[in-house]
């Protein structure tokens, strides 16, 4: 497996449902992302961590919560979503490091999240 | 307030020449990356510029000013599986990146 991997590819879930969305990264990065895309908008940046540890929140909904057990996983676990909430939510990695770095991030396929 | 815009489509011939150009705003600048994203896949990197000028990789080139704060990208002897979304991102002084919507484009026989 090479890459950023995402699980599942696609999922519907009823806005009282529990989910988790998996990312999984095998190029020995140090910083993983959450981005939210809908359609015929930027990129939305959710969540970043660095060395396992969160750097960023941008100001997004407790109805998502994010976990970082280690470099290179990344969860984001859902509860009690919108349907406004559905989205194509793509998970990235980058080199990482000291603060400064204008590394290239690198994308996983994404999880195409239905509300219902 | 930080923005990127690019045109929301665009349509091209193929065998022929475009060029998607983004404009920005931020607040400092670490330079302007672009990314292709066919439909259903992950955005991939396509080009990072930082000084001004055109760099040139294979039938794709990016060029930068940053006087002006605006990029194009310039996509030549265009194939049909150059129909994607070209996404531009400019990387603030907190080397945050911020996005334009992406430009839609399709190739045409």
């Amino acid at each position: 497996e090479t890459g950023v991997t995402q699980t599942p590819r696609h999922l519907v879930m009823g806005m009282t449902n529990k989910k988790s969305l998996k990312c999984e990264q095998h190029l020995g990065h140090n910083a993983m992302y959450w981005y939210k895309q809908s359609a015929k908008k930027p990129l939305e940046l959710m969540f970043v961590y660095s060395l396992e540890e969160r750097v960023e929140n941008n100001s997004v909904p407790s109805r998502f919560s994010p976990e970082c057990p280690n470099s290179s996983h990344l969860f984001l676990h859902l509860h009690t979503l919108q349907p406004e909430d559905s989205a194509l939510y793509l998970c990235a990695s980058s080199q990482g490091g000291p603060a400064g770095a204008t590394d290239t991030q690198y994308f996983g396929p994404g999880t195409r999240l239905t509300v219902l | 307030g930080q923005n990127i815009d690019q045109p929301t489509e665009m349509t091209a011939t193929e065998g022929a020449i475009v060029q998607i150009n983004c404009t920005y705003q931020t607040s400092g600048f670490n330079g302007l990356f672009w990314y292709q994203q066919h439909a259903g896949e992950a955005p991939t990197f396509l080009s990072y510029n930082v000084l001004d000028g055109l760099e040139e990789k294979g039938r794709f080139s990016s060029f930068l000013s940053r006087s002006k704060g605006y990029s194009y990208l310039l996509l030549k002897e265009l194939q049909m599986k150059d129909s994607a979304s070209y996404l531009c991102a400019a990387m603030d002084s907190n080397y945050q990146l911020i996005w334009g919507a992406g430009t839609k484009l399709i190739i045409k026989p």
